[in-house]
């Protein structure tokens, strides 16, 4: 079973400048997830779709972060403009169901993200 | 707001060794707790997890247990192998009583096996 998959792996930007990273969830998964995961901290979810329709964005900054999964499948998240403080692992997760008890959530090997 | 947090940033260990790694949480609505390891350049890898109603759970080398009238948890590797080295995260699960969790992770702890 092929897992999650995330490009870019790696991205270098100025601040003020726009980014967009993409997730491909595992096959027939119905929820995904994106999490910020800064340096020497555990991730933190910014949003979570079930299908297509946002399930959680509370901590998703609005003003400059917006994610979509229009046709319920593949993810993109988007920072614009970028801030020094963005400079993390970008890393997307899904799960069969909901994500509640029992749910296990895979996640991808993440985007590494650099501000300057 | 509510978190889960670990005692120690670091642990060392020799190979062969039992390695035990501590998580406090703080939420009491929380209904499903789970350890990932994550390599480096890596997405956490799920481990165990352990649902509220049960005190331990083991697997493969692993055991986790969960004290909740502490708010306590925890997670023991036996003879713990050089490919053990990597952090270790506990997270917890709120559903509050839905079908949807909502992840939140601890700080993470740093373990390193020494051949």
């Amino acid at each position: 079973e092929a897992g999650v998959a995330q490009s870019p792996r790696y991205k270098i930007i100025e601040k003020r400048q726009s980014v967009a990273f993409w997730c491909n969830p595992i096959s027939g998964h119905a929820t995904l997830y994106w999490y910020q995961q800064i340096l020497g901290q555990g991730p933190k979810l910014l949003i979570q779709f079930q299908n297509n329709g946002v399930v959680d964005d509370s901590q998703l900054p609005k003003d400059r972060f917006s994610a979509e999964r229009l046709k319920g499948v593949d993810s993109t998240l988007k920072i614009q403009p970028a801030k020094l403080e963005d400079s993390a692992v970008y890393l997307c997760a899904s799960s069969w169901a909901g994500g509640g008890t029992g749910d296990e959530q895979y996640f991808g090997p993440g985007t590494r993200l650099t501000v300057t | 707001g509510e978190s889960v947090g670990l005692h120690l940033p670091t642990l060392s260990v020799q190979e062969g060794d039992n390695s035990i790694i501590n998580c406090a949480y703080s939420n009491s609505a929380s209904d499903y707790f789970i350890w990932y390891k994550q390599e480096s350049g890596k997405g956490p890898q799920f481990i165990i997890d352990i649902r509220s109603n049960m005190d331990k759970r083991q697997g493969q080398r692993v055991t986790v247990l969960l004290n909740k009238t502490v708010k306590h948890l925890s997670l023991q590797i036996a003879a713990t192998q050089p490919g053990d080295s990597a952090v270790y995260f506990c997270a917890e699960n709120t559903s509050g009583g839905t079908s949807y969790g909502k992840l939140t992770f601890g700080q993470g702890t740093i373990l390193t096996v020494h051949p």
